[in-house]
């Protein structure tokens, strides 16, 4: 599975869109991108995945580039509740199992 | 629903006993996994399962055994308890795709 790189600590302003990025350079044509959150000591939470094309549904949006080699989760209008790590994980999405792999995320907080 | 059930919640050792950590999920899941994760670190990989009767190591599997006893439940055991084994445990479960599950992890101390 391909590796990520994410920034590992973010600010947002509360009702402001929060961008948080991901780099995955080496990503193969048959792995998708995930993202998951981990609200404080709870266990992960599954947000959003992807492929190619970008994806929206009721928690975020996914933005891919084209080139598939970065991809930015858009959390359209934070609240304090958005406060969490999110973690980027690329891995073949097959319905096999196999690992799933986190990194060390990013930790975003949303400050009034 | 129940989801992904882990049990203790929490659990406090001495060096060198040994003990069993449970995972149950009533989702009909095929795939379990086991992390552990450390004070302000990521999730680590101990072991998963992609399927019942099999069971594959993960990042950091040195001092744990997992048994996969049926689709239902996968048990994390440490035979003999280190201090570096501290952590917060997290058992997950995913059908296949895309979605994994997580349970509200065991918290274990071990002096």
């Amino acid at each position: 599975d391909a590796k990520t790189t994410q920034p590992p600590s973010m600010d947002c302003a509360e009702g402001r869109a929060a961008n948080l990025p991901c780099n995955h350079s080496t990503i193969s044509g048959n792995e998708y991108v995930y993202w998951y959150r981990q609200i404080h000591s709870q266990g992960p939470q599954y947000i959003i995945h992807g492929l190619k094309n970008n994806e929206t549904n009721e928690m975020a949006s996914l933005i891919i580039t084209e080139d598939r080699k970065s991809s930015t989760l858009i959390l359209p209008h934070a609240t304090l509740r958005d406060t969490a790590v999110y973690y980027c994980i690329v891995r073949v999405g097959d319905n096999q199992g196999g690992k799933l792999i986190f990194g060390q995320g990013t930790e975003l907080s949303v400050k009034p | 629903n129940a989801g992904v059930t882990q049990t203790p919640k929490f659990q406090v050792l001495k060096t060198g006993q040994s003990m069993t950590l449970q995972c149950a999920q009533d989702m009909n899941h095929n795939s379990m996994y086991w992390y552990r994760q450390d004070p302000g670190m990521g999730l680590r990989l101990i072991y998963y399962s992609a399927s019942e009767g099999t069971t594959d190591k993960g990042e950091v599997p040195n001092g744990y055994n997992v048994s996969r006893l049926n689709k239902r439940e996968f048990s994390l055991r440490l035979e003999s308890a280190a201090p570096s084994q501290t952590s917060v445990y997290f058992c997950a479960s995913r059908r296949g795709g895309f979605e994994a599950f997580f349970g509200q992890g065991t918290r274990l101390t071990v002096v």
